[in-house]
């Protein structure tokens, strides 16, 4: 089945350790996304990638780091300049680049808990 | 600026009843488009429906409808019947292109049997 999978789906962190969030897309999608999930917050936008080799911080990207190698991998790391590192993390890819009519598909999330 | 409202964060509703979901919107883009997406407890967004700006038209999807009105800057979303498997957060978003996608906070609807 097509689809996005995440993973770990639930990790638990040290305070000043850094960890990566997996994120594989088998779907073909050129763009792909990761979201942070906080109660009473909605999602918001940590990364974005619309191409290979190419990505362009969201709304709240301090403190993280991504990287494009591959069309079907994005992985997302947590460093530790990451204040407020627990939420709920997603990843989402769509069809095609550069144009906002496109739905997005999401994986399961992964659930980050720093100790 | 984009900004999505969902100002209901809770609702509960009795199982058969209908529920409506409210969702005001604001851009200054003419072109953009509505969406909604479900959060079942498994954690993943399922994406139900886009409209884009030039489309008014009301959807109707079996138990699903939406009402999309430019003038009130709404896209409300309509569950007649409700059942315990609709039970979820539900998100309403906007884009107004290049992927710069703004969601709401979210409704929790739970749906008691």
């Amino acid at each position: 089945d097509g689809g996005i999978t995440q993973s770990p789906k639930y990790l638990f962190r040290k305070e000043g350790q850094n960890v990566t969030l997996s994120c594989e897309q088998n779907l073909n999608h050129d763009a792909m996304y990761w979201y942070r999930q906080d109660p009473g917050q909605g999602l918001r936008l940590i990364y974005y990638s619309q191409i290979v080799n190419d990505f362009q911080k969201g709304d709240i990207a301090e403190g993280y780091s991504v990287s494009r190698e591959k069309k079907e991998s994005f992985p997302l790391t947590v460093t530790s300049a990451q204040k407020n590192p627990t939420a709920f993390y997603l990843c989402a890819s769509s069809l095609g680049a550069g144009t906002g009519h496109r739905e997005l598909f999401f994986g399961e999330g992964s659930r980050l808990t720093v100790l | 600026a984009q900004k999505v409202t969902q100002a209901q964060t809770e609702i509960s509703v009795v199982e058969k009843e209908d529920v409506t979901l409210d969702c005001v919107y604001e851009t200054r883009d003419t072109t953009y488009y509505l969406f909604w997406y479900k959060q079942p407890p498994s954690g993943e967004l399922v994406f139900l429906i886009r409209r884009n700006s030039f489309d008014e038209q009301n959807e109707i999807s079996g138990r699903y409808s939406w009402n999309f009105q430019k003038s009130t800057s709404s896209f409300n979303f309509t569950i007649t019947a409700s059942q315990v498997v609709d039970s979820a957060v539900y998100f309403c978003a906007l884009s107004g292109g290049y992927q710069k996608v703004t969601f709401g906070i979210g409704t929790k609807l739970q749906v008691i049997p």
